[in-house]
């Protein structure tokens, strides 16, 4: 059973400071990882995707994968109340394009 | 250039009957993915559609069942509703043809269908 796992929140940081999200997989013939933003009631909207192990940056993001330590994250630098929501991880898993999610963590940004 | 698009918004069932949702991808995709958001739990993978054929099933009861027309669209059955199917219906799309990693790997969401079932 392949399982993508990441811990519920909420987790709160203070307006400006960096947030770190993580996510943990179970199978290591995954193939690619990727980060969603949902807000309340509305539809998860893609923030960054990777394949390769290391750090890939857009702006603020910044997503890290270890393929051997089997782990993904995202870290938003310069926190906005804007960023607070819902972060979904996703990864699609060798031989398929269909995506197994996390639970989602709940970010709080404190203004 | 529009999105991925669901039909309808919302949509009021009562325990055993049928439920259709819709969902039409964004000019050009072939692939149409269906998940399952229920309160409280992550995105649950239903469905896979790609050019017509189902690719892939989610571990959900055969009540659940879809089809993916010549023009891509796509439409999710669930028959004889339970209470716990009350959910939100996410619906998204991609193209798979392409040579590119990530137009092949990227999903992009509809708004979904809310689903309740009373």
């Amino acid at each position: 059973q392949k399982e993508v796992e990441q811990n519920s929140g909420p987790l709160s940081v203070p307006e400006g400071a960096i947030a770190s999200l993580n996510c943990t997989y179970s199978d290591r013939g995954s193939q690619s990882f990727f980060w969603y933003r949902q807000y309340s009631g509305k539809s998860p909207e893609l923030i960054m995707s990777i394949y390769s192990n290391g750090d890939k940056e857009d702006g603020r993001f910044t997503a890290q994968l270890n393929k051997a330590s089997q782990y993904v994250s995202l870290l938003i630098r310069d926190s906005q109340p804007s960023d607070s929501a819902t972060y979904l991880c996703a990864g699609s898993f060798s031989g398929t394009y269909k995506y197994i999610f996390g639970t989602g963590t709940r970010l709080k940004v404190l203004a | 250039e529009a999105g991925v698009t669901q039909s309808p918004t919302h949509l009021i069932k009562t325990r055993g009957q049928q439920a259709t949702l819709r969902c039409s991808p964004i000019s050009g995709h072939t692939s149409v993915y269906w998940y399952q958001q229920a309160l409280g739990l992550g995105l649950q993978f239903l469905l896979w559609y790609d050019e017509g054929e189902e690719r892939n099933r989610g571990n959900f009861p055969p009540r659940f069942s879809g089809r993916q027309f010549p023009n891509y669209s796509s439409e999710l059955n669930v028959n004889a509703l339970e209470l716990e199917d009350s959910a939100l219906y996410l619906c998204a799309s991609s193209f798979l043809p392409s040579t590119s990693w990530l137009a092949k790997n990227i999903q992009y969401f509809g708004a979904g269908t809310r689903l309740s079932v009373l």
